[in-house]
């Protein structure tokens, strides 16, 4: 079956520390995006990666898709309070269907 | 208002009663989608439309629920016969099909079926 794990569940960081949430998956796919979704909020898109190997970077978030598009991370460097939230990864088989989520990580900060 | 707009926010029913949620997407995305979210998990998909073609329906999805999308534009999702498991947040969203830009969702439905 389709099956991807995002790990971790939580993480827990002082302000300042970098954060990484990983998404694997047992199949090839055929696009990833990311979301945040905020406490109390709905889901926010963040990218999309498509390409074997692609990195894209948003000021402090950098995001990787694997050479064999099976696996992606999104890494934030230097958290800040306003980082907090679950970040979802959400994959696509092919390009034309739907994108089923991940379980996310919930990304809490001590300022 | 250029977003996704979902009515009502909130919707308290009785067990066994019907519900019927709306979402307008917005104007120019062809692609609608429904998904529903329970606390501490990641949305759930139920269901998806390309203008008012029912494209996909998950198989998780029981008789009871049923989508519309008649003429295109805003959609509607009803749950008949409503059980104290449908208890979640319904969150619809809409793209357009050439992709690239991801899903905008609107700001959900949330039922407690008591």
């Amino acid at each position: 079956g389709q099956q991807v794990m995002q790990i971790p569940q939580y993480q827990h960081v002082q302000e300042g520390e970098d954060f990484t949430t990983y998404c694997n998956s047992s199949t090839t796919l055929s696009n990833i995006q990311w979301y945040k979704q905020r406490p109390g909020g709905h889901p926010v898109f963040l990218i999309q990666l498509v390409k074997s190997g692609e990195v894209k970077k948003q000021k402090r978030l950098t995001f990787q898709f694997g050479e064999a598009k099976k696996n992606s991370s999104l890494h934030i460097t230097a958290t800040q309070t306003t980082d907090v939230g679950t970040y979802f990864c959400a994959f696509g088989y092919s390009s034309a269907s739907k994108i089923i989520f991940g379980s996310g990580t919930r990304l809490s900060i001590r300022p | 208002d250029t977003g996704v707009s979902q009515d009502p926010r909130h919707k308290i029913t009785k067990r066994g009663q019907n519900v019927t949620f709306r979402c307008d997407p917005i104007s120019e995305h062809n692609r609608l989608y429904w998904y529903r979210q329970t606390l501490g998990q990641g949305p759930e998909f139920l269901t998806y439309f390309q203008n008012e073609a029912q494209l996909e329906k998950s198989r998780l999805l029981s008789d009871r629920f049923s989508a519309e999308r008649p003429k295109g534009s805003f959609s509607t999702l009803e749950i008949q016969r409503t059980e104290q498991g449908d208890s979640a947040m319904y969150l619809c969203a809409s793209t357009l099909a050439t992709g690239g830009n991801g899903y905008t969702f609107g700001s959900g439905t949330r039922l407690t079926v008591v």
